[in-house]
């Protein structure tokens, strides 16, 4: 079945560690994003891309970095330089073309926690 | 860049209907879509409206209008699995790509 994986669900890590991030799609989605939502909050734009090897910094970027090496995957690092990285991170990807515009399909997210 | 609100929360009661609005400002507008979350669940997706007017789906409806720069979400007969958060989400053309920004979310409780 086609879809949007995230791994892990739960991730905690030791403050000032770089920790990174999975997500794969394979419903062919030329762009995808990284989300970031805190406890009774939006979600929050951290870096979108919308073809191999390009990526654009979203509204909250700092203390992220990214990569897309393949048009299946988008993983995120979160870097000891983001001050507040406990969250509940989503990846996004859409399909996206003129009047071939889709709804964004969401992973199940991962919630990482940094003790 | 882009402004997106909505109200933070509604009440509403089951068997009634609720509109939730959303107003948003930005360039290279690109498509207005409503989601459903549920606390610690993923999105998922409700609706999208692209050109002015009504898009109906189910017990749901949006609309859209874009020289106001306004949409709203209409849920009818409400049921108490409604109650969830309703986030506004707009598509943005940019030079990178399709941006596509949310909205705080609105928290929908439905009562008896």
């Amino acid at each position: 079945d086609g879809g949007i994986t995230q791994s892990p669900k739960y991730l905690f890590r030791k403050e000032g560690q770089n920790v990174t991030l999975s997500c794969e799609q394979n419903l062919n989605h030329d762009a995808m994003y990284w989300y970031r939502q805190d406890p009774g909050q939006g979600l929050r734009l951290i870096y979108y891309s919308q073809i191999v090897n390009d990526f654009q910094k979203g509204d909250i970027a700092e203390g992220y970095s990214v990569s897309r090496e393949k048009k299946e995957s988008f993983p995120l690092t979160v870097t000891s330089a983001q001050k507040n990285p406990t969250a509940f991170y989503l990846c996004a990807s859409r399909r996206t073309g003129a009047r071939l515009d889709t709804e964004a399909f969401f992973g199940q997210g991962t919630r990482l926690t940094v003790v | 860049g882009q402004n997106i609100d909505q109200p933070t929360e509604m009440t509403a009661t089951e068997g009634a209907i609720v509109q939730i609005n959303c107003t948003y400002q930005t360039s290279g507008f690109n498509g207005l879509f409503w989601y459903q979350q549920h606390a610690g669940e993923a999105p998922t997706f409700l609706s999208y409206n692209v050109l002015d007017g009504l898009e109906e789906k189910g017990r749901f409806s949006s609309f859209l209008s874009r020289s106001k720069g306004y949409s709203y979400l209409l849920l009818k007969e409400l049921q108490m699995k409604d109650s969830a958060s309703y986030l506004c989400a707009v598509g943005r053309l940019t030079g990178g790509g399709n941006k596509l920004t949310f909205g705080t979310g609105t928290q929908l409780k439905v009562e008896l």
